[in-house]
């Protein structure tokens, strides 16, 4: 079974500054997804970005960039001009290419951002 | 379409009732997924639907808990003789058939068990 990795449970970050979220995750699967989801405080998780494991261009929106590492399993995200607006809990998220695959998450990463 | 409803927000029971939630997910969307949510933790898989089938559940789904979707449409999660440990967050979300897509979530129901 798939499974993924957060080991850093917070994180704070200065306004307009840059951060990165680490995640390592295991699989014996050569294609595969991977998501980073955010989760602000009482509202619902939103998709931040996206990535296929056969790509290795790293994916990018807007002020979120990927950092995928295939061989090591590692896909970390980075936030760039934090936002007052980023502080949530970002979960990364993995799924199987199998037709009845689902996400798998880790733990999750509290962000704070400081003024 | 407004997304994925749940309702409700927010349920507080007594140990031993039955609960029930439902989900409406967004209307093209043929898959939908429930998931539960404790503090501090990822979202854990409990089962999914493709349409009206039931194709999936985690050993998380004690023979306590039910999930139905009627029609390939609502889906409803209930939770028979509830438990102290059942309390957390349950959420719902659904999506396009297809590896590629990622999930459209809702808000979730916060279930308290007194």
């Amino acid at each position: 079974a798939q499974t993924v990795t957060q080991s850093q449970p917070e994180m704070s970050v200065q306004e307009a500054e840059t951060v990165t979220l680490s995640c390592t995750y295991d699989t014996s699967e050569s294609d595969y997804y991977l998501f980073w989801y955010k989760q602000p405080p009482s509202r619902q998780m939103i998709l931040v970005i996206r990535q296929e494991a056969y790509k290795q261009q790293n994916a990018t929106e807007n002020r979120f960039s990927v950092n995928f590492q295939k061989a090591a399993k590692s896909f970390s995200l980075k936030i760039s001009d934090s936002q007052l607006g980023d502080a949530a809990m970002y979960f990364c998220a993995y799924r199987s290419t199998g037709a009845n695959s689902k996400l798998t998450f880790g733990k999750g990463i509290t962000l704070s951002v400081r003024p | 379409d407004t997304g994925v409803s749940q309702d409700p927000r927010h349920k507080i029971t007594k140990r031993g009732q039955n609960v029930t939630f439902r989900c409406d997910p967004i209307s093209e969307h043929n898959r939908l997924y429930w998931y539960r949510q404790t503090l501090g933790q990822g979202p854990e898989f409990l089962t999914y639907f493709q349409n009206e089938a039931q194709l999936e559940k985690s050993r998380l789904l004690s023979d306590r808990f039910s999930a139905e979707r009627p029609k390939g449409s609502f889906s409803t999660l209930e939770i028979q003789r509830t438990e102290q440990g059942d309390s957390a967050m349950y959420l719902c979300a659904s999506s396009l058939q297809g590896i590629g897509y990622g999930y459209t979530f809702g808000s979730g129901t916060r279930l308290t068990v007194v």
